[in-house]
């Protein structure tokens, strides 16, 4: 079975730092990855995904990931941390049981953004 | 729509009330996901729709839970005699025809049910 694993429910950072929320895989066939943020009182939208092309992945707002298969690792950061940047984010990996296809997200990591 | 549409917004119930709970795809999705979005639990999938048939039921906790979908658009999620512990946010997407699993889904900003 395909899981995914976030580390640090919670993570806090100074505006203009740099922002790293770590996620793990584990998939016995290659994985596609996403990442989606969801903002306040909003819905979830894909911030970036990785399709088995480049390891490195840009997405939108400044963000990138980076898929590192022997590490099992997809790992989202920015370089420099905004207020807006507030929200929760998911990293999720696509699974594919009996022909259908099945996301399996992890529990979500809040980033706080400090003054 | 521009986007996915779910009703509604919030929902308070008591316990042991059905609660119906609506989700409208974005026009030519054709795939439509529900998942359950509870504290500190992240999301849990549900249901997963092709069309109006289900082939991936397997996330539903209970024989109280059921969905349907009608027409390849609309979807309800029912929730039969309601529990405390069914209290969370429940979230819709939709994507386009599955050509790939790297199709991205739309989410809906979800309805948040509380059971009293």
């Amino acid at each position: 079975a395909q899981s995914v694993t976030q580390l640090g429910s919670h993570v806090s950072v100074s505006e203009g730092a740099l922002v790293l929320l770590r996620c793990n895989y584990s998939s016995s066939v290659p994985p596609y990855l996403f990442w989606y943020v969801q903002y306040p009182n909003q819905g979830l939208q894909l911030l970036l995904k990785y399709t088995s092309a480049a390891t490195l992945v840009k997405g939108i707002n400044g963000f990138e990931a980076e898929f590192k298969k022997s590490e099992t690792s997809f790992h989202l950061t920015k370089p420099s941390a905004h207020m807006s940047d507030a929200a929760e984010y998911f990293c999720a990996v696509t699974t594919r049981p009996s022909g259908t296809y099945k996301y399996i997200f992890g529990t979500g990591t809040r980033l706080k953004v400090l003054a | 729509g521009a986007g996915v549409s779910q009703s509604p917004s919030n929902k308070v119930t008591e316990k042991g009330k059905d609660v119906e709970l609506r989700c409208d795809p974005i026009s030519g999705h054709t795939a439509l996901y529900w998942y359950r979005q509870s504290l500190g639990q992240g999301l849990e999938f549900l249901i997963y729709f092709q069309g109006n048939s289900a082939p991936d039921k397997s996330g539903l906790p209970s024989d109280r839970f059921s969905a349907e979908r009608t027409g390849g658009s609309v979807s309800t999620l029912t929730i039969q005699r309601t529990q405390q512990e069914d209290s969370a946010v429940y979230l819709c997407a939709s994507s386009k025809p599955l050509a790939s699993s790297t199709d991205t889904q739309y989410f809906g900003p979800g309805t948040r049910l509380t059971v009293l």
